[in-house]
């Protein structure tokens, strides 16, 4: 039984250019949720979506960053245009439906914008 | 927002000892578990606690909901419990919006 599989583990983007992070959630679980971790901190949640929907986004910086997951396929985390800033680590976690569940997270995918 | 502090932020043990790690949350919370990020950057869940008591070998918890607190303990302790360790919790929205404490940095000297 696949855990949440996130890829590419390592990216390295230029300045202004685009970043696509992939991710696919357990077997059987139908919620995804992303988090950023900056150097020496804690994750902080971004958004979550459900299958052709966002749920919340909250988290999300207002710009140049978007986030679906379709009908089929991996949900994707895009920014447009990356900065120095958006250097992190980008963790995908999935659940089953509903609350009160436990959440399993993937290996993360490590940005770092020269 | 709710607040979750971890506390030490540091510990430094040596092999074969035993520790306690505290979470503090400021508000009643609908899940809470454990991870632990090792040195590669990986997040490994040990302990899904919103109550109670769990033991998972060397590794057991229990989560106080009443007084807003839980505590890790890690026995016996091995090189390879280096890392950070992190609570998270979900303030009943329904789903895992977790919001991570500052967590706790753990190493193990042989």
């Amino acid at each position: 039984n696949a855990g949440v599989m996130q890829n590419p583990r390592h990216l390295v983007r230029r300045r202004g250019q685009e970043a696509r992070l992939r991710c696919s959630p357990m077997k059987g679980h139908s919620h995804v949720y992303w988090y950023r971790q900056l150097p020496e901190e804690g994750l902080k949640f971004m958004v979550y979506l459900q299958k052709e929907n966002i749920i919340d986004e909250s988290g999300m910086p207002k710009e140049r960053f978007s986030a679906e997951f379709p009908k089929e396929g991996p949900s994707i985390l895009r920014i447009q245009q990356v900065v120095r800033g958006d250097s992190a680590a980008y963790f995908c976690a999935s659940s089953p439906p509903g609350g009160g569940t436990e959440a399993f997270f993937g290996q993360g995918t490590r940005l770092t914008v020269v | 927002g709710i607040q979750v502090e971890q506390s030490p932020p540091d510990l430094i043990l040596q092999e074969g000892a035993n520790s306690t790690l505290r979470c503090n949350f400021s508000d009643s919370v609908n899940n809470l578990q454990w991870f632990h990020q090792n040195p590669w950057g990986q997040l490994i869940n040990l302990f899904y606690i919103p109550s109670g008591t769990k033991q998972n070998g060397r590794l057991s918890a229990t989560t106080v909901a009443t007084e807003r607190y839980s505590l890790l303990y890690i026995s016996s302790s091995q090189t390879t419990d280096s890392g950070v360790y992190f609570c998270a919790v979900d303030v009943n929205t329904g789903f895992q919006k977790l919001v991570f404490g500052t967590g706790t940095r753990l190493l193990v000297s042989p």
